[in-house]
């Protein structure tokens, strides 16, 4: 059965801060891992890491990708209350369409 | 713009009485798809679609029905709506091939 796992779940932290989210998966014949942001509606794209050990960078946020360990982060650095959502892990296999979601680890940035 | 778009965002509804949620996107993609969002759940999987006329189940399709007579639309039918099908619904859309999937804004569902 396919599977992804989030941690932490839940994560409260101050402006500044700098945290790394985890997310790791069995899946068949993995295709990608995406991340998404969610803040009270659609989640929306973040990352999409096809290959291990290559970052990706947006700003203050990054994700990289380990096939062998299977694993990925998100990192987010200098963290702002903006930043306060549910990152979602969704990852991609062998069925053509089919993404699976993690639980989401909910993140709560304090002024 | 491009965008998936879903109706009603919010409606509540009586056990059995048969309702419809929309969704239409306007960015030509091929691959559409319904999930529910719970509590501690996250996003799970109803249906989804590859193209005109191609549906499957995902992981939780029991009590729901999808057609998909044109490219642009997909929607989720509960022939009978029960209590436990409260939840929070999204519809999404990909290209072809590509993994990326864009969400509708949702429709929030209530079933007393």
């Amino acid at each position: 059965e396919d599977k992804v796992v989030q941690s932490p779940l839940s994560l409260v932290v101050h402006e500044g801060d700098t945290v790394t989210l985890n997310c790791s998966y069995e899946v068949t014949n993995f295709r990608s891992l995406l991340w998404y942001k969610q803040e009270k509606k659609a989640p929306t794209f973040l990352f999409m890491l096809t290959s291990s050990g290559i970052e990706k960078k947006s700003g203050r946020l990054s994700s990289i990708l380990d096939k062998k360990e299977l694993f990925s982060i998100l990192n987010i650095t200098a963290t702002q209350t903006g930043d306060s959502a549910v990152y979602l892990c969704a990852v991609s296999g062998s069925t053509l369409g089919r993404l699976y979601f993690g639980r989401g680890t909910q993140l709560t940035v304090w002024p | 713009e491009a965008q998936v778009t879903q109706n009603p965002r919010y409606l509540i509804t009586v056990t059995g009485k048969k309702l419809t949620v929309t969704c239409s996107q306007n960015m030509n993609h091929e691959y559409m798809s319904w999930y529910r969002q719970d509590p501690g759940l996250g996003l799970r999987q109803i249906y989804y679609s590859m193209n005109v006329e191609v549906t499957d189940k995902g992981d939780v399709p029991e009590g729901y029905k999808v057609s998909r007579k044109e490219k642009r639309n997909f929607p989720l039918i509960l022939e009978s709506p029960s209590p436990n099908q409260t939840s929070l619904y999204f519809c999404a859309s990909s290209l072809w091939g590509e993994n990326i999937q864009y969400f509708g804004a949702g429709t929030r569902l209530s079933v007393l």
